[in-house]
């Protein structure tokens, strides 16, 4: 079982924001970067969101993501039909029972 | 661009040793200071991380993996490699080669290839 936990499913309609958050601790959000993938049905992940609020290139700043102790958040706004996909957040564990690199549950978005 | 591919048999024999490939293109594997990763996903799951190797040769692996992973790395081929023994049912997943940018304790993952189902059966 994965150590990050994020809500299985968001929804909403065209145009509008969800949020997605993601849930650990010290031994992982707390003290490491987080990063986040998108995956379309069928496809590979793509990143989102490195070092906890950075867009690679190519990336809209629709998307968005930002970190508080020890949750992470992914913002995605103007919601799109194409946004429809299973999202993961992922960061670095030092526990020793997980890690080093865990990813959280996955949340499935669904535009309405 | 940099592109990844993973290939190998897609079906493995339970109790013996999968082996993958990743050959990266459009740039050395050498170049820059990257970690190369390999991840897989269950079918209608979510994602495990298995580990990396720096092309140095130093690898990270998850403990719960770790005493059946081994990965490597071939430069002169601009690949490198995954092999999982003793395999099970429960290793039946879509496997994932990715490159890492991060560092010793920060990683994100990009890009990704397009994976590969490997299946574990009789």
């Amino acid at each position: 079982q994965s150590v990050l936990t994020q809500p299985p499913s968001v929804s909403a309609a065209p145009g509008q924001k969800v949020t997605i958050s993601c849930s650990g601790s010290s031994s992982n959000i707390g003290n490491n970067y987080v990063s986040w993938y998108q995956q379309l049905p069928g496809t590979a992940p793509k990143l989102l969101i490195y070092d906890n609020n950075k867009r690679p290139s190519g990336i809209p700043d629709r998307f968005s993501g930002s970190k508080s102790g020890t949750s992470a958040t992914l913002g995605i706004t103007g919601l799109q039909t194409g946004d429809e996909a299973d999202y993961y957040c992922g960061t670095w564990d030092s526990s020793l029972s997980a890690g080093p690199y865990v990813f959280g549950t996955g949340t499935k978005v669904t535009v309405l | 661009q940099v592109q990844l591919q993973e290939s190998g048999p897609g079906l493995v024999k339970p109790s013996q040793t999968l082996s993958l490939t990743c050959t990266v293109s459009g740039g050395s594997i050498s170049s820059g200071s990257y970690y190369w990763s390999w991840i897989r996903q269950p079918a209608g799951k979510g994602l495990e991380w298995i580990g990396r190797i720096y092309t140095s040769g130093s690898t990270n692996y998850n403990p719960s993996l770790k005493s059946r992973v081994t990965i490597s790395v071939d430069t002169s081929k601009n690949q490198f490699s995954l092999k999982l023994s003793s395999v099970t049912a429960a290793d039946t997943a879509v496997y994932y080669c990715a490159r890492d940018p991060g560092t010793t304790v920060r990683s994100w993952f990009d890009p990704w290839g397009q994976g590969t189902l490997v299946t574990v059966s009789s």
